[in-house]
């Protein structure tokens, strides 16, 4: 199937500084990807939704300047935690969608990376 | 507004014993439903879905789940489990129609099975 690669899987970092995920589609070309938050015993949560050569669309109570998402190629799309605080720690999962305009009753689907663990100290 | 409870947040069984994993969701249209598996270190990867037709939807590995909408669950079912069944469960709704920007994902459901 489908693989999508997120780096790093594991950040550890100050408070003030930025932190940049990377996700990859490793064999398909992704014009949608999504951000996804999770705390602790909570759910999955989307952030935004990354559309490649165009801004990206946030979901309420996110903001834009804090979460950076950049989606510059068919393949790639980062998340940029700028002057990240505690508050921030998460876990943080990147999601690519093969097939979008087609729905999920059809043939899209959704190829989820493997998570990044963020802590802020 | 669609929303997703999984009651339990972990779930020990022991090998080849039957497992049961609870999903209810709650939305005022006709939805989507999902289980997604989160194997150690991996991404999510789909196990099932329900879009339409029979109550009863059999996934990989082995997992079945049934729709019973008067009950408003999803429940994830396996007759006899295995090591390698050990994961996240992630149990998901999706409005009819929608795109996958608007999957609602549960909270998750960690089963660790003994041998």
């Amino acid at each position: 199937g489908a693989v999508v690669s997120q780096h790093p899987s594991r950040v550890i970092c100050k408070s003030g500084t930025s932190v940049k995920i990377e996700c990859r589609s490793l064999d398909f070309q992704a014009t949608t990807m999504f951000w996804y938050r999770q705390f602790p015993k909570q759910s999955l949560m989307l952030m935004a939704t990354s559309n490649e050569g165009s801004k990206a669309t946030y979901e309420q109570g996110v903001e834009k300047d804090k979460f950076l998402i950049n989606h510059a190629s068919l393949t790639l799309s980062t998340l940029t935690v700028t002057s990240a605080h505690p508050e921030d720690s998460s876990f943080y999962i990147c999601s690519a969608s093969h097939l979008p305009g087609q729905g999920l009753a059809t043939n899209e689907k959704l190829f989820f990376g493997s998570g990044t663990q963020l802590s802020v100290l | 507004a669609q929303s997703v409870t999984q009651l339990d947040s972990q779930v020990p069984v022991f090998e080849e014993a039957p497992v049961e994993l609870r999903c209810n969701y709650s939305s005022s249209v006709s939805v989507y439903l999902f289980w997604y598996v989160q194997y150690p270190n991996q991404g999510l990867q789909l196990l099932l879905k329900y879009l339409s037709g029979s109550t009863l939807v059999k996934g990989i590995n082995g997992f079945e789940a049934e729709f019973n909408k008067s009950q408003t669950s999803f429940h994830l079912r396996k007759p006899s489990v295995h090591i390698s069944d050990t994961a996240e469960y992630f149990c998901a709704v999706s409005d009819r129609g929608s795109s996958a920007s608007k999957i609602i994902f549960g909270s998750g459901t960690r089963l660790s099975i003994r041998p």
